[in-house]
This record gives structure tokens, sequence and C-alpha cells, in this order.
């Protein structure tokens, strides 16, 4: 089975800053997938960041990177330079196989950004 | 390019009755997927179609609930007999081709509250 733990119920920043949200997985999958995905009060699912797990380099996508540390089995996303928009419900997501759409969602950690 | 539009954004109903939920996708995605999301949690994965075949519905929750994409396009989600316990928001996804570039789009979602 495959899961995906958000261990940070909540976490705030001050706007301007830079903060990291903790996401580990477990898999028997050698071929998969990680993703990022924000979900704002409007409820709609909006891809932030994905990485595969045969690439090394780490993504980045403009002020959002992530951490992928295979062997331990983790992927943090950061965000830097904080924006209030950015405050929302923040997924870990892991897909496999031969559909990459089926996703497994960690439970979630809510970002709050401070002006 | 609309986006994925789902209706009603909210249904509520009684339980033991009968609610069907559409989902329209992007107009060339062939692929749709369905997913549950209960309050404080990740999204579930549910169901999933390539074009007009439904690839996967073991993760169905009960046989009270199917799915169908009659053409290829648009798809409906019901639940026959609600309980309480159908009470979640339910979202509908859409993504062109599989591969690993695939990328869902998120619809808004239905609320489903079941009294």
């Amino acid at each position: 089975a495959q899961t995906v733990t958000q261990s940070q119920p909540e976490m705030s920043v001050q706007e301007a800053e830079t903060v990291t949200l903790s996401c580990t997985y477990d898999t028997s999958e050698s071929d998969y997938y990680l993703f990022w995905y924000k979900q704002p009060p409007s409820r709609q699912m909006i891809l932030v960041i994905r990485q595969e797990a045969y690439k090394q380099q780490n993504a980045t996508e403009n002020r959002f990177s992530v951490n992928f540390q295979k062997a331990a089995k983790s992927f943090s996303l950061k965000i830097s330079d904080s924006q209030l928009g950015d405050a929302a419900m923040y997924f870990c997501a892991l897909a496999w196989g031969t559909s990459y759409g089926k996703l497994t969602f960690g439970q979630g950690t809510i970002l709050t950004v401070h002006p | 390019d609309t986006g994925v539009s789902q209706n009603p954004r909210h249904k509520i109903t009684k339980r033991g009755q009968n609610v069907t939920f559409r989902c329209d996708p992007i107009s060339e995605h062939n692929r749709l997927y369905w997913y549950r999301q209960t309050l404080g949690q990740g999204p579930e994965f549910l169901t999933y179609f390539q074009n007009e075949a439904q690839l996967e519905k073991s993760r169905l929750l009960s046989d009270r609930f199917s799915a169908e994409r009659p053409k290829g396009s648009f798809s409906t989600l019901e639940i026959q007999r609600t309980e309480q316990g159908d009470s979640a928001m339910y979202l509908c996804a859409s993504s062109l081709g599989g591969g690993s570039a695939e990328k869902l789009f998120f619809g808004s979602g239905t609320q489903l509250s079941v009294l």
C-alpha cells in the first residue's frame, strides 16, 4: 500500500519570509511521482510542483522548491518570499503505475500567511 | 479553456434519497477522475475514465456509488440511498492523455450534505 503523511496540521509564516512544509511517504514502487497541491478557500486544487522519483535534482517553480530525499522517503515544500495569496491548504500526493492522475494524498497542512 | 465545471456546487438531501453530480471536463481531455474529500482530509480517489471506458472502479466506496461517462465527454456520479456518512465534497479532475506528463485539472467540487 502507498501512504502519504503530513505531520504538520497547521503552519504559519510572516509575509516575505520562508516556510517549509513536510511530507513523508511510503511506496514499494520504483517509478513514481510526487506532487504538492494547493487548495484555497475556492476549493479548486491547483498543482504547485511535481517531482519525478528518478530525478535526483530537486524541482523548482518560481518561489516554490522541494527537498526530495528518496532514501528517507521525504518530500518537503519550501515557499520563499511568502505572499498573502499563498495562504491555503497544501496537500502532498503520490502517483505511480499506469495513471499519474490516480493520486494518494496526505492529510494536508493549513498555511496561514501573516501580513 | 473554461476549466473543469462541476454542478451543482452544493447539494442538500435527506437520508435515503438518490443524488447525481455532473462533471464537465476540459473539452479535449480524455481522462476524467472522481475523488471524495471529507472535512479536514485529503481527497480520496474513487474512479476514473479514459474516454468512455471506466478503467478502475474498485475504489468506489460501495455498490451504492456508480459513475458513467457515456460519450467520453461529461461524467456523472450517482449515490443511491444516501447515508449521513456520504456527506463530503466530491471532486472531479480531468487530464489529457496518460504517461508521465499527465497533469490533472480539478473542478471546484460538489459539496454534499446528507441530513
